[in-house]
């Protein structure tokens, strides 16, 4: 399997665009979780799915964001409109089952200007 | 989540063991203990979980305390590829599936 896809690895975008994030969970697994990394405030986790219905969403900072898994091997995670304080490293992450090992994807750097 | 203290950094001689602790003194009985890290510009990689037997795989062994109180992850052989942030998190298996990641231990393998 080749793991959990990412796409775009780099994005690079101006204030008040909208910008999409994807994520290809590893075939089989059937939770998938986006998580947020900046320096400021480490790893965090923003939402996750099991069977592609949200389970958890309190992570998300705002309205601004807002996720979907319209099916089991695709995720997205939209930002509308971006601001400059949302840069950071998104990744998403897929495990098979409850809290069993959770793979996590290469991830998007995320820079809003 | 049980509440989980690493040192914020260590070092390693490269061929040498790396023995990295974790306190988690409020760990309940059904919380486990799980191992993560993350090497530079990477997403977090799974290493290693144990509730309270010893546990060892390829990677690494993990030795918790009889108690229950505190941890050790070893790497048994470190080489520079082990460079990373090591993460130790307590929580249980089932109900909420979030991790929650602190700040880690920052490794350094010297060579």
């Amino acid at each position: 399997d080749a793991g959990v896809i990412q796409s775009p690895r780099h994005e690079v975008t101006e204030m008040g665009q909208e910008v999409t994030l994807r994520c290809k969970p590893i075939s089989g697994h059937d939770y998938l979780f986006w998580y947020r990394q900046t320096m400021m405030r480490g790893l965090e986790l923003l939402i996750y799915f099991n069977n592609n219905v949200p389970i958890d969403d309190s992570g998300m900072p705002e309205d601004r964001f807002s996720a979907k898994m319209p099916n089991a091997s695709f995720s997205t995670l939209k930002i509308q409109p971006s601001e400059p304080r949302d840069s950071a490293v998104y990744f998403c992450a897929s495990s098979l089952r409850k809290k069993e090992t959770q793979y996590f994807g290469p991830g998007t750097r995320l820079l809003v200007l | 989540d049980a509440k989980t203290t690493q040192p914020p950094s260590m070092d390693c001689a490269e061929g040498r063991a790396a023995n990295l602790p974790c306190n988690h003194s409020t760990i309940s009985g059904n919380e486990y203990v799980y191992w993560y890290r993350q090497i530079h510009s990477q997403g977090p990689q799974y290493i290693i979980h144990g509730l309270k037997n010893n546990e060892t795989n390829e990677m690494a062994s993990l030795i918790i305390t009889e108690d229950r109180k505190s941890s050790t992850l070893i790497l048994p052989h470190a080489t520079l590829r082990d460079t990373a942030v090591y993460y130790c998190i307590a929580t249980p298996p089932f109900g909420n599936e979030k991790l929650t990641f602190g700040t880690g231990t920052r490794l350094t393998i010297i060579p």
